[in-house]
């Protein structure tokens, strides 16, 4: 089983609508979750960090935690052409000492 | 500015050359981090270092080396032992270890065997 896991995609998504990214993780001691986002050949940008269970909210982002599921999940709300991208999931455990990235979720929004 | 700077952008390797690829930062953080990523593919952590002097080997570590001499620089060399060198290699930085802080990345290097 891998560590984090996220579906590959592609997620199609109208202008407008919601999107909903999703990712799971395997340690059930992890205790921070990131969002990146990547454009094609750039490098990621963190666009959200979440540690306790519940959502965060970040203008059209927001993050959702579920510790119990092991699950973590980002919703872009009113999505536009520039959200089109490749969205990567990290979770760390405590006491690791390093971040695990899923495979990333490639996302386009179509006008 | 601060933040992570990688060279070069794009880096062409003949076969058997050993190369090093650049990541210096000046966002005084601790921790210094080295992924690689395939097209298509997500990251796989080759090498990380929580502390000047000292470091740990990632998930694909072979073929790689890599020194933490300085806090704000964390190079690494690409040896002929990696038979597959071709790919993007990230460098990224947190304020510490753990993996509890938010890593920030550069602009990453294109590695391409020629």
């Amino acid at each position: 089983q891998k560590e984090v896991e996220q579906n590959s995609g592609p997620l199609s998504v109208p202008e407008g609508a919601i999107a909903s990214l999703n990712c799971t993780y395997s340690d059930r001691v992890s205790q921070s979750f990131f969002w990146y986002r990547q454009y094609s050949g750039k490098s990621p940008e963190l666009i959200m960090s979440i540690y306790s269970n519940g959502d965060k909210e970040d203008g059209r982002f927001t993050a959702q935690l579920n510790k119990a599921s092991q699950y973590v999940s980002l919703l872009i709300r009113d999505s536009q052409p520039s959200d089109s991208a490749t969205y990567l999931c990290a979770v760390n455990a405590q006491g690791a000492q390093k971040l695990v990235f899923g495979q990333g979720t490639r996302l386009t929004i179509n006008p | 500015d601060g933040g992570i700077t990688q060279s070069p952008k794009y880096l062409f390797r003949k076969e058997g050359q050993n190369v090093t690829l650049s990541c210096e930062q000046n966002l005084n953080h601790d921790a210094m981090y080295w992924y690689r990523q395939d097209p298509g593919q997500g990251l796989r952590l080759i090498y990380y270092s929580q502390i000047v002097n000292d470091f740990q080997k990632g998930d694909i570590a072979e073929g790689y080396s890599v020194s933490r001499e300085k806090k704000e620089s964390f190079p690494l060399t690409v040896t002929s032992a990696q038979k597959n060198p071709t790919a993007f290699y990230l460098c990224a930085s947190s304020i510490g270890g753990g993996g509890d802080a938010e890593a920030f990345f550069g602009q990453g290097t294109r590695l391409t065997v020629v």
